[in-house]
C-alpha cells in the first residue's frame, strides 16, 4: 500500500544550527506535501505545504524542497531555536484523497 | 485553541467499560475524521465523515463506534476496549473532504486498563 518513509526518527541540534528532515513517498500520483509540528500535549498543525507543481517553497525560517522525479520532500530549518522544538510529520496526499503520514521526528534543540 | 476542542484530554477507562469522546470544530468545516496516534507510528485514519455521513471507515474494529449528529459534533464511542487501543484519539476538520487544510484538535489520550 501506500506508505510515508521519514527520517530520523530523532534530531538533536544547537541552537543557531540548521535542521534537515527527509521523506520519501511511494504514491507518484502524490500532489500535496504537508508538514506538521506537534508541540507537547497539543495536536499537529500545520507549518508549511507544497505542491508538486513547485520545487521549493520559503516561509521565513523554514523552508521545503520537492524533487517528484526522486520521489523525495524534505523540511529545512534555519537557525534553530529552543521553541523549535517538538515531533514534526511529513504527509502526502495520496491519490484516493486522504493524506498518509510519515511516522515522525522529534527535533531537539539544545540551548 | 486551533478551533477544534476535544474532550476530555484524558481518559482511563477498563476493559469492560463504555465511555465516548467529543470533538467539535467552530470552522464552519464540512467533513471530520478522527486519528489514531500510536507511539513511533504514523497516524492512522480511522473514519471520515462529510456532511454528516461516513464515507470511509478503514477497516476498524467494531468496538470503536463513530456518530456524527451535525457538521460541527463528532462523537467515538467507545466499548469493551483492548489494552492495544490505548493510544492518542485525534479529531480533525477541513473545509471539505480532501487533503488541505487540516485543523487537528489537542486529542484525547486514552488509556485502557
Amino acid at each position: 500500500g501506500e506508505n510515508v518513509e521519514q527520517h530520523p526518527s530523532t534530531l538533536s541540534v544547537q541552537e543557531g544550527d540548521s535542521a534537515v528532515i527527509k521523506c520519501t513517498y511511494s504514491d507518484s500520483a502524490s500532489n500535496y506535501f504537508p508538514w506538521y509540528k506537534q508541540e507537547l500535549g497539543k495536536g499537529p498543525q500545520l507549518i508549511i505545504d507544497i505542491r508538486s507543481n513547485v520545487g521549493e517553497k520559503k516561509d521565513q525560517r523554514i523552508a521545503v524542497t520537492l524533487n517528484k522525479t526522486a520521489k523525495h520532500f524534505s523540511l529545512h530549518i534555519t537557525e534553530t531555536q529552543p521553541e523549535d522544538s517538538a515531533v514534526y510529520f511529513c504527509a502526502a496526499g495520496g491519490s484516493q484523497g486522504n493524506l498518509i503520514f510519515g511516522k515522525g521526528t522529534k527535533l531537539s534543540v539544545k540551548p | 485553541e486551533t478551533g477544534v476542542t476535544q474532550t476530555p484530554r484524558h481518559l482511563v477507562m477498563g476493559m469492560t467499560n463504555k465511555k465516548s469522546l467529543k470533538c467539535e470544530q467552530h470552522l464552519g468545516h464540512n467533513a471530520m475524521y478522527w486519528y489514531k496516534q500510536s507511539a513511533k507510528k504514523p497516524l492512522e485514519l480511522m473514519f471520515v465523515y462529510s456532511l454528516e455521513e461516513r464515507v470511509e471507515n478503514n477497516s476498524v474494529p467494531s468496538r470503536f463506534s463513530p456518530e456524527c449528529p451535525n457538521s460541527s459534533h463528532l462523537f467515538l464511542h467507545l466499548h469493551t476496549l483492548q489494552p492495544e487501543d490505548s493510544a492518542l484519539y485525534l479529531c480533525a476538520s477541513t473545509a471539505t473532504p480532501d487533503v488541505y487544510g487540516y485543523t487537528f484538535g489537542s486529542g484525547t489520550r486514552l488509556t485502557v486498563v
